[in-house]
């Protein structure tokens, strides 16, 4: 059964500082994904990432994976107050549409 | 990337009724969604997989009969929640196959159902 674990759960940082959350998961996946939740709100797609060694960066994020080590990171650089959210990650389950979603990092920018 | 509509946004419903939350696909053909529910902080779950014209697939412990799913039309798939109870209270969130986007998903916006 696949299962996807983020650290931190929380995580609080100044505007300006660099950070990198990361997304474990526990069986072959073929696809991970990032996405940005506000509060109250759904969620907004960032990055899909398909193959080993997959880097994505869109502003001030960047997405990789390890399919080996069965990681991925998101990289925050020189955050901003605008970057405070809800981060999660999901791994597909090989070979079906299904995903399951990482506990979530609630980051938050202190201005 | 592509649309999903998601109704109502919010909804307050009495213990015992039943209460309905459609997602619909503008302009793209949906033919596998998805159901997720997210508690307060917490992660989203899934639910179910909707397939249209066949019954849903229920995630383990999610009860089928409680959460009644239909996927009658290739643009729609229902969510009822029947007999509701305060326990039902949740954020409920649907989401599709993105066919602009290689492999992507794309995501309703959301029912927040609170039963009181």
């Amino acid at each position: 059964e696949l299962k996807v674990e983020q650290n931190p759960l929380f995580l609080s940082m100044q505007e300006g500082k660099n950070y990198t959350i990361y997304c474990n998961y526990s069986t072959t996946s073929d696809r991970l994904y990032w996405y940005r939740q506000d509060p109250g709100k759904s969620l907004e797609s960032l990055f899909v990432l398909l193959s080993n060694g997959a880097v994505k960066q869109e502003g001030r994020l960047m997405a990789s994976l390890d399919t080996k080590a069965r990681l991925s990171t998101l990289h925050i650089t020189a955050a901003v107050h605008d970057l405070s959210a809800t981060y999660f990650c999901a791994a597909a389950t090989s070979g079906t549409y299904k995903y399951i979603f990482g506990t979530g990092t609630r980051l938050k920018v202190l201005a | 990337g592509a649309v999903v509509s998601q109704h109502p946004s919010r909804v307050i419903c009495k213990s015992g009724t039943s209460v309905k939350i459609e997602c619909r696909s503008l302009d793209f053909q949906a033919t596998t969604m998805f159901w997720y529910r997210q508690f307060p902080k917490k992660s989203l779950m899934l639910m179910a997989t909707s397939n249209e014209g066949s019954k849903a697939t229920y995630e383990q412990g999610v009860e089928k009969d409680k959460f009644l799913i239909n996927h009658a039309s290739l643009t729609l798939s229902t969510l009822t929640v029947t007999s509701a109870h305060p326990e039902d209270s949740s954020f409920y969130i649907c989401s599709a196959r993105d066919w602009m986007v290689n492999y992507g998903y794309t995501f309703g916006s959301g029912t927040r159902l609170t039963v009181v």
